[in-house]
């Protein structure tokens, strides 16, 4: 089973509150990427990182910004949480080639009041 | 753009049948394609991986194969159970790209 941890499991949280959703792997893995999830829909790519130092915005436009000071660390923040933010927050890992599997954490459902 | 569907959206069955899910996508130059499963709530579980260069691969009930020429894949549940019930996704990735998430199939398997 992978080893990828997401914090908090679930957020309730006011308009206008910074908020940090944690993603932590133990795999040594490269790669790490964030998706957004509305309930019953598609996977969309909001950020992703090829290492240290490296990120990247993905397919779907976002207002949170993502940092990787770490391997193993890949948090995402939004400095100013609104009503459109409410969705699930998926983080997922792969080894530096494509030729590996996609590991996913359980996710954080963010819902912002 | 690589563009991914699946059909059905959902699906029934009664348990015991053989089931097929079906993924299509649009650039058949395609790396690899992944099958998922998604419990409600929950992340994603990889359940196999086909390279390009591999017609299927196979893992307990489950069977994936993948025809790069006509842009498909399908996998092959044999013998469901009630167990199985939970949205399969497909998701496709081209040389030098990202993967590329299909809508799923929500699959209901009744006791």
């Amino acid at each position: 089973e992978a080893d990828i941890y997401q914090t908090p499991r679930y957020l309730v949280i006011g308009t206008g509150k910074k908020i940090t959703l944690e993603c932590s792997q133990t795999m040594g893995h490269d790669k790490m990427y964030w998706y957004q999830q509305d309930p019953g829909m598609e996977l969309h790519l909001i950020h992703y990182s090829y290492g240290v130092n490296s990120t990247e915005k993905g397919d779907l436009s976002s207002e949170s910004t993502v940092s990787r000071i770490r391997t193993e660390h890949f948090p995402l923040t939004l400095e100013s949480a609104r009503p459109s933010h409410t969705s699930q927050y998926l983080c997922a890992s792969s080894e530096w080639t494509d030729r590996t599997v996609l590991h996913f954490g359980n996710g954080t459902r963010l819902t912002v009041t | 753009k690589q563009e991914v569907t699946q059909i059905p959206a959902a699906l029934s069955v009664p348990e015991g049948e053989n089931l097929v899910l079906n993924c299509s996508f649009t650039d058949s130059a395609i790396y690899n394609l992944q099958w998922f499963r998604q419990d409600p709530g929950k992340g994603l579980t990889s359940l196999l991986l086909i390279q390009s260069s591999q017609r299927e691969q196979t893992s307990g009930r489950l069977n994936a194969s993948l025809d790069k020429s006509s842009g498909r894949s399908t996998l092959y549940i044999a013998a469901s159970q009630p167990g199985d019930s939970a949205t399969y996704l497909c998701a496709v990735r081209n040389y030098g790209q990202n993967f590329v998430f299909g809508p799923g199939t929500r699959l209901s398997v009744l006791p």
